[in-house]
């Protein structure tokens, strides 16, 4: 079982639609989530992280975190053209630093 | 956050050859990080780079394989040694700027080195 699972995709949403990102991770030893976003021949750009349960808003976008269901998510409101890009999401922590991403899910907000 | 500047962005190399990829960060610097992104596949860290340290690289990649340079805080190299077309890849460095708990850091990334390999 891979560590960190996210789907695909692609997601193709008209533009003003809310869009929702989802990803599972495995080892509940590390509670540290962070939400990338990466658009075609850029590197990574950070979009939020987050270290326990709940609820994280920034602007039109959410992160969420269900530690019982290990499951964590990204919500994007009033999507844009400008927000078509893959997002990646990962889990950090230990003392390595390391960070384990899912493989991204490709999205795309048609106009 | 902080300017990560990579060197080359691209390039199209011959199997059996080696390439080295620069990464210049504007602040000084403790970690930094190198990872392949291959199509299809998660970011997958190579190795983690320490001013003053070997780098500790992850399994299934050797420093013969990935020999890394990190000579001060704001500078970094990965070689790519004897090519073959599997390497074919992005590769990427990153930094963690800020200490945190417990290691949890985010981290930022350069845009990356588009490597093919013939």
């Amino acid at each position: 079982q891979k560590e960190v699972e996210q789907d695909p995709g692609p997601l193709s949403v008209p533009e003003g639609a809310i869009v929702s990102l989802n990803c599972t991770y495995s080892n509940s030893a590390f509670q540290y989530f962070m939400w990338y976003r990466q658009y075609s021949r850029k590197g990574p750009e950070l979009l939020m992280y987050t270290y326990s349960s709940g609820n994280k808003e920034d602007g039109r976008f959410t992160a969420q975190v269900d530690k019982s269901s290990k499951y964590i998510s990204l919500f994007i409101r009033d999507s844009q053209p400008s927000d078509s890009a893959t997002y990646l999401c990962a889990r950090g922590g230990g003392s390595n630093y390391k960070l384990t991403f899912g493989k991204g899910t490709l999205l795309t907000v048609n106009p | 956050s902080a300017v990560i500047s990579q060197k080359p962005s691209r390039d199209i190399c011959q199997r059996g050859t080696s390439l080295t990829i620069q990464c210049q960060v504007d602040s000084q610097v403790t970690m930094m990080f190198w990872y392949r992104q291959q199509p299809g596949q998660s970011l997958t860290l190579i190795a983690t780079a320490n001013q003053g340290s070997e780098a500790t690289y992850e399994s299934g990649f050797v420093i013969d394989k990935f020999p890394i340079s990190r000579p001060n805080l704001t500078f970094s190299t990965l070689t790519v040694s004897n090519m073959s077309p599997e390497d074919s890849s992005i590769y990427l460095c990153s930094v963690a700027l800020e200490r945190g708990l417990a290691g949890n850091q985010p981290q930022h990334f350069g845009d990356g080195t588009r490597l093919s390999i013939l």
